[in-house]
């Protein structure tokens, strides 16, 4: 069965420096996410994206965030310079076009800023 | 304002009775509603999606129950097992202003335990 992918499954950076998360989406979908989950916490919504642009974002998702899909096959989230509360788990979903069908997840980046 | 509330933190259980699990909200309108798996360090693993206008859902040993005058959805683990010892999520789906696919918006989770 076809699965969503994430790279790294462990990130570790300084506070300030910039990291960039990669997915890759099942690749007959439409409709990207990033969701992230801090320690103990629920999964929140980050942002959507369909055709080449935010579909939504959260007030989470700041100046400090941007997501790309740079060719056919990857997706991926940047955090331009990071904050110790950036320190989460970090999932990308993807799902068909068609409303209502389920999103399926990556495993997720662990990310923990020093 | 706006909530989505999972009844317990944890549920402990007796292998094969059947594990029922709460999930109440206000203030959303949900277009559809799912519950998803997650175990330690993993992404979240769709189980089941029920839509506004339906009422249950079943799949094998799985049942959701979907309310819309309540605003809640019961899911139901029968003939429980240790293998079914994860958390469960209920998340509401709904839809942008185009009338497509939106976001998901999770509850917190339930973590139940199934004891042998």
């Amino acid at each position: 069965e076809p699965e969503v992918t994430q790279t790294p499954s462990h990130q570790v950076t300084q506070m300030g420096q910039e990291v960039i998360l990669r997915c890759v989406p099942i690749s007959n979908h439409l409709y990207f996410y990033w969701y992230r989950q801090i320690l103990g916490q629920k999964v929140e919504f980050l942002v959507s994206f369909y055709n080449n642009e935010i579909s939504e974002k959260s007030e989470i998702f700041d100046d400090q965030f941007s997501v790309e899909r740079p060719d056919g096959s990857n997706f991926t989230l940047k955090i331009r310079s990071t904050k110790l509360e950036d320190s989460a788990m970090y999932f990308c979903a993807s799902s068909p076009l068609r409303e209502g069908q389920p999103q399926h997840f990556g495993d997720g980046t662990r990310l923990s800023i020093l | 304002s706006q909530k989505i509330e999972q009844n317990s933190e944890a549920l402990n259980i007796q292998e094969g009775k059947t594990a029922t699990l709460t999930c109440n909200y206000t203030n959303y309108s949900p277009a559809y509603l799912q519950w998803y798996r997650q175990d330690p360090g993993r992404g979240p693993v769709f189980l089941l999606l029920i839509r506004e206008n339906e009422k249950e859902k079943r799949k094998e040993r799985l049942k959701v129950t979907f309310d819309t005058t309540l605003k809640q959805s019961l899911f139901h683990i029968t003939a429980s097992q240790p293998a079914d010892s994860a958390t469960y999520l209920c998340a509401l789906g709904l839809l942008n202003y185009g009338g497509s696919q939106g976001n998901l918006i999770f509850g917190k989770g339930t973590k139940l335990s199934v004891k042998p």
